[in-house]
């Protein structure tokens, strides 16, 4: 099955800098990566997602870039705000079947 | 509104007993999950299911089960708790494009 790894596991910004989150994925054959956001104690929810005939999706202050030769896809973040702390997960699968996430990353942003 | 509930929220049972985690979902969607979330680990699948009578192994699915006898419901069993399964556990649904929605998620601690 699908494989993601994720990095970095932490990352801390001041407020207004950028955050960059990276992940691998295993099965050439994905299509679909979405990103979560989970704050704490809530449940993980969509942010963001992009399918694999795109490289590239934006929406407002967040993107998501996707390398299908070299299997990676990254989450930005620009103009960081206190709000955007929280753990981002990544994830991979080949049609919404058997979706795999990474371990995570847990983003504080600094006022 | 359409949602996802999961019950019960919080539990405490001791090793070696029958536990069972409800999910329902109010969407009619037809593909639901079952995700455990360990820190480190991220969100790991455990079953998944298609549509009514499709149960489907996850990649950590030692020691749990799942039945789907209709589109609503998705109840997650471990047969015979173990400390190791002391876990938040997460279920969600979808379409077939996509998102998954989650459940607020049921924190399980085996003794």
């Amino acid at each position: 099955g699908e494989n993601v790894e994720q990095h970095p596991s932490t990352l801390s910004v001041q407020e207004g800098d950028s955050a960059v989150i990276k992940c691998t994925y295993s099965d050439s054959a994905s299509n679909y990566f979405p990103w979560y956001k989970q704050e704490l104690g809530k449940r993980p929810q969509l942010i963001i997602d992009i399918r694999s005939n795109v490289g590239e999706k934006k929406d407002q202050r967040i993107a998501v870039t996707l390398n299908k030769t070299a299997k990676h896809f990254s989450l930005h973040i620009t103009e960081t705000q206190p709000e955007d702390s929280a753990v981002y997960f990544c994830a991979a699968t080949l049609n919404n079947n058997d979706m795999r996430f990474g371990a995570g990353t847990r983003l504080t942003v600094k006022p | 509104d359409a949602e996802i509930t999961q019950s019960p929220r919080h539990k405490i049972t001791e090793t070696g007993r029958q536990v069972t985690l409800a999910c329902h979902q109010t969407w009619n969607h037809n593909n639901m999950f079952w995700y455990r979330q360990d820190l480190g680990h991220g969100l790991r699948l455990i079953h998944y299911s298609y549509g009514v009578h499709d149960t489907n192994k996850g990649e950590v699915s030692d020691g749990y089960s799942v039945s789907r006898s209709n589109t609503e419901d998705l109840p997650l069993t471990l047969e015979s708790a173990a400390s190791s399964q002391t876990s938040v556990y997460f279920c969600a649904s979808s379409y077939s494009t996509g998102e998954l929605f989650f459940g607020e998620g049921s924190r399980l601690t085996v003794l």
